[in-house]
Parts: C-alpha cells; sequence; structure tokens
C-alpha cells in the first residue's frame, strides 16, 4: 500500500517567515494529496488540496506544489501568524478516500 | 448545521470491557469513516461506510466492530477493549468517497487501563 512520510516532525519559525513541510509518497499512481491542519485539541480540517494533474495550488498565504517525478510534494505557507501554529498532515490517495494514507505531521510554531 | 458530532467526549475503560462510540452527521453525507490518531503517526482509517448499508475495513480493523445505522450515523464497537487501543479516534464523513473532502468531528479520547 502507500506510504507516506513527512518532514520535518517539528518547525519553528518567527512570525513573518516562511514555512515548508515536505511530504513523499511511495506510490507512483497517486493522484490526490490533501493537506489537514489541526490545532491543539481541535478536529483536523482541510486547508488544501492538490490533485496529479495540477503542478502548484495557490490559497492566499498557502501554497501546494507536487513533484510527481520525485514523488514528493510540499505545503508552503508565506507571512506566518501564530494563529497559523498548529500540527499540519499531508496525506495521499489512488482512487478513494478508503485508502488515503496519512503523515506523520509536523508541529508548527509561530514565534511572535 | 451541527456538521459531525462524536460521543462521548472522553472515556475510561478497564481491560476488557465493551463499549461503543457514536458518531453522527448532517450533512446528507454518503460515506463515512473512523480513524485513530496516535502520537507521531498521524491518521490511520479503522473502517469505513462507502454509503448507507455497507461497511469495510481499514487500514487497523482488528479488535472493531462498526454498523451504519442509518445514512446520518456510524458506530464504532470495541467488543473487549485492550491498552493497546488507547487513542483519539475520530468520525468522518464525505459527499462522496472519491477524493472528496472529508469532514472530521470533535474526537473521542479513549483511555484503556
Amino acid at each position: 500500500g502507500e506510504n507516506v512520510e513527512q518532514h520535518p516532525s517539528t518547525l519553528s519559525v518567527q512570525e513573518g517567515d516562511s514555512a515548508v513541510i515536505k511530504c513523499t509518497y511511495s506510490d507512483s499512481a497517486s493522484n490526490y494529496f490533501p493537506w489537514y491542519k489541526q490545532e491543539l485539541g481541535k478536529r483536523p480540517q482541510l486547508i488544501i488540496d492538490i490533485r496529479s494533474n495540477v503542478g502548484e495550488k495557490k490559497d492566499q498565504r498557502i501554497a501546494v506544489t507536487l513533484n510527481k517525478t520525485a514523488k514528493h510534494f510540499s505545503l508552503h505557507i508565506t507571512e506566518t501568524q501564530p494563529e497559523d501554529s498548529a500540527v499540519y498532515f499531508c496525506a495521499a490517495t489512488l482512487y478513494n478516500n478508503n485508502d488515503m494514507r496519512f503523515g506523520a505531521g509536523t508541529r508548527l510554531t509561530v514565534k511572535p | 448545521n451541527a456538521g459531525v458530532t462524536q460521543t462521548p467526549k472522553f472515556q475510561v475503560l478497564k481491560t476488557g470491557q465493551s463499549m461503543t462510540l457514536q458518531c453522527a452527521q448532517d450533512m446528507n453525507h454518503n460515506s463515512m469513516y473512523w480513524y485513530r490518531q496516535d502520537p507521531g503517526m498521524g491518521l490511520r482509517l479503522i473502517y469505513y461506510s462507502a454509503s448507507e448499508g455497507t461497511t469495510d475495513k481499514g487500514e487497523v480493523p482488528n479488535g472493531y466492530n462498526v454498523s451504519r445505522l442509518n445514512k446520518r450515523e456510524f458506530s464504532l464497537r470495541l467488543e473487549s477493549a485492550a491498552p493497546s487501543q488507547t487513542s483519539v479516534y475520530f468520525c468522518a464523513s464525505s459527499e462522496g468517497q472519491n477524493q472528496e473532502t472529508q469532514y472530521f468531528g470533535p474526537g473521542t479520547r479513549l483511555l484503556v487501563l
């Protein structure tokens, strides 16, 4: 089955700096890559997703890039704010939500 | 809309006890899921229900059973709890099962002693 690795496990940045979280996947056929944000004690929430027919997708301060050849995708957060502090999870799936595999998560801390 | 709701929020069990975690959604979604979340391991799918009347195993189904009671409700049962089942359990739902946004419930924190 699919295996997703996520790095780094923890990331600390100063407010206003950029943050980058990277994930690699093992199954070259995977074609859907969502990112979830989980604040402390809260539920995971989808923040952005990308499909394999697209190389990059942006939504305000958040962007995701996908390199199918290298089998990796990354989350970029620009102009970080304290409210961006949370655990971020990447995931990958081939066909549907039923075989979605999640990375272990990255704890992002934005220092004011 | 309440979205996805779960009960209870927190539960302590002794080894061997049984319990049922309840989940309900009011978004008229077809697909529902049960995940467990352990430190450093992300989310792992236990069981899912692609549509009302169907259920199937996910990545880590051993020790669990599920029931899709109707379109709104999807319950997870632990017949004989073990300390290894200490975890946070999340229910989720999506409109369909094909690469669609999953909406998560608030979670149930379970401690098995």
